[in-house]
């Protein structure tokens, strides 16, 4: 069963950086687009990142355009959020995503269980 | 880009039908034939129920339903039972820049 296990959060000052990792396994990890997708605490859900299946374009929300870079080794099965210049406000669970391909297309069909980080 | 708006809460009967509104606009929900439901329980990862605007995955209940109209998507759960109290969300497509919005949520009460 395809599955997604996100590492890296934690706590860090406003101003400072932190980097996400996300591992794949059971699915062909170079195949498919990945996102990030984030949820602060008792809020909704927002659409972070996403980085087609080759690393070849990359795509960000307004609110993390300039600060957040997304990439992927597909050597290695993962996905990586590099997060600098953080703020209160980008405080959330962060989720990596997997996109459906073929089978669901641009559609959202494994997601990760998340990693908290809290800017503080 | 703006979260698309949805019903801050829905409540139904055991074995009655509800439906959740998304209201988008004519750059994304109303646009693109992408809107896709998730549902998601309490300390849980969200669940794709619906995706390309009234498809169903494999394995989901043919209780859940998506269509669209305009600028407004729509999912209906009929036959309204107890495991779908849940919080559910839409999410459009929304072209180049920022690519996907969701929608702001709904929480879903079974009575």
């Amino acid at each position: 069963q395809a599955q997604l296990v996100e590492s890296g959060g934690g706590v860090v000052q406003p101003g400072r950086s932190l980097r996400l990792s996300c591992a794949a396994s059971q699915f062909t990890f170079s195949s498919f687009s990945l996102h990030w997708v984030r949820q602060a605490p008792g809020k909704g859900l927002e659409w972070v990142a996403a980085i087609t299946y080759d690393g070849g374009n990359k795509y960000y929300a307004d609110s993390v355009k300039g600060r957040f870079t997304i990439s992927r080794d597909n050597s290695k099965n993962t996905l990586y959020l590099q997060m600098n210049s953080l703020r209160a406000e980008d405080t959330a669970v962060y989720t990596c995503v997997k996109e459906g391909g073929f089978s669901h297309p641009d559609a959202f069909d494994i997601w990760g269980q998340g990693t908290l980080v809290t800017v503080s | 880009q703006s979260a698309l708006t949805q019903p801050a809460s829905v409540s139904g009967s055991l074995g009655q039908s509800i439906t959740i509104s998304c209201t988008g606009t004519s750059g994304d929900v109303g646009f693109y034939n992408v809107v896709s439901w998730y549902q998601q329980s309490p300390g849980n990862a969200p669940k794709l129920l619906i995706y390309e605007v009234t498809k169903r995955p494999s394995g989901i209940s043919n209780r859940f339903s998506g269509s669209r109209s305009g600028n407004t998507a729509s999912l209906t759960i009929s036959g309204l039972q107890a495991e779908d109290g849940a919080d559910y969300y839409c999410c459009a497509y929304a072209g180049s820049g920022s690519l996907y919005v969701f929608g702001t949520g709904t929480k879903v009460t079974v009575l």
